[in-house]
């Protein structure tokens, strides 16, 4: 079973949408990253918490760590946000990070 | 220019060929990993440093090897390509454990 797991694997929304994606892991961390790879291939760094909830623009990001769970929200979802989606856990306080195999989100005008 | 920039962006190579891969960073980092990403898995670590002189094996370090010319550049090198190492690389760098990852906008290898 990998330590990280995503879900959905892949999702097609409409513009306009709220849209969220999961991501459950296995081990004690210290940090949870949440990336977006652009179809172009290049990775952007969105989100890192360890507790709580972020928000940037139309972007949210919780984490539950008792239940080792967050989620990636995004809301009034436009075209532009279609990517990969990608969260990544660091074990411990000097671990290096464990990747989930992503979320590919295709928003259709 | 990019805070992290490698060299080069694609690369087509053949079986038993030698090649470098090359990250060069602005961000003034003193970590640097190399990850591959293959298609339907996560990235996976290759190899990371936490300063110059400070060299460490990741995940899947076997037929790979890197050198840390400076606090700013770190390369991957390919000693003698194969097939199975046909995949997209990345180079990313942090500040501490606590800090954000940035990414370089990868190199497509192809080794035919």
């Amino acid at each position: 079973k990998n330590e990280v797991e995503q879900s959905p694997q892949n999702l097609t929304a409409q513009e306009g949408e709220f849209i969220t994606i999961n991501c459950s892991y296995s081990v004690g961390i210290s940090a949870l990253h949440w990336l977006q790879q652009h179809p172009g291939g290049g990775i952007v760094s969105l989100f890192m918490l360890s507790s709580g909830k972020k928000k940037h623009g139309r972007l949210i990001a919780t984490i539950n760590i008792q239940e080792k769970h967050s989620s990636l929200h995004i809301t009034a979802s436009h075209p532009r946000d279609s990517a990969v989606y990608i969260c990544a856990v660091r074990r411990g306080s000097q671990g290096n990070l464990i990747f989930g195999k992503g979320t590919k989100l295709s928003v259709k005008p | 220019d990019a805070d992290v920039t490698q060299t080069p962006r694609n690369r087509i190579t053949k079986t038993g060929k030698r090649i470098m891969l090359e990250c060069s960073q602005t961000k003034g980092h003193d970590r640097m990993y190399w990850y591959r990403q293959d298609p339907g898995l996560g990235l996976q670590l290759i190899y990371y440093s936490f300063d110059v002189k400070d060299i460490n094996k990741g995940e899947i370090s076997d037929g790979y090897s890197v050198s840390r010319q400076a606090q700013a550049k770190f390369s991957l090198s390919l000693e003698s390509a194969i097939p199975n190492q046909t995949a997209l690389y990345f180079c990313a760098t942090s500040s501490d454990s606590t800090a954000g990852y940035t990414f370089g906008s990868g190199t497509r290898l192809t080794v035919v």
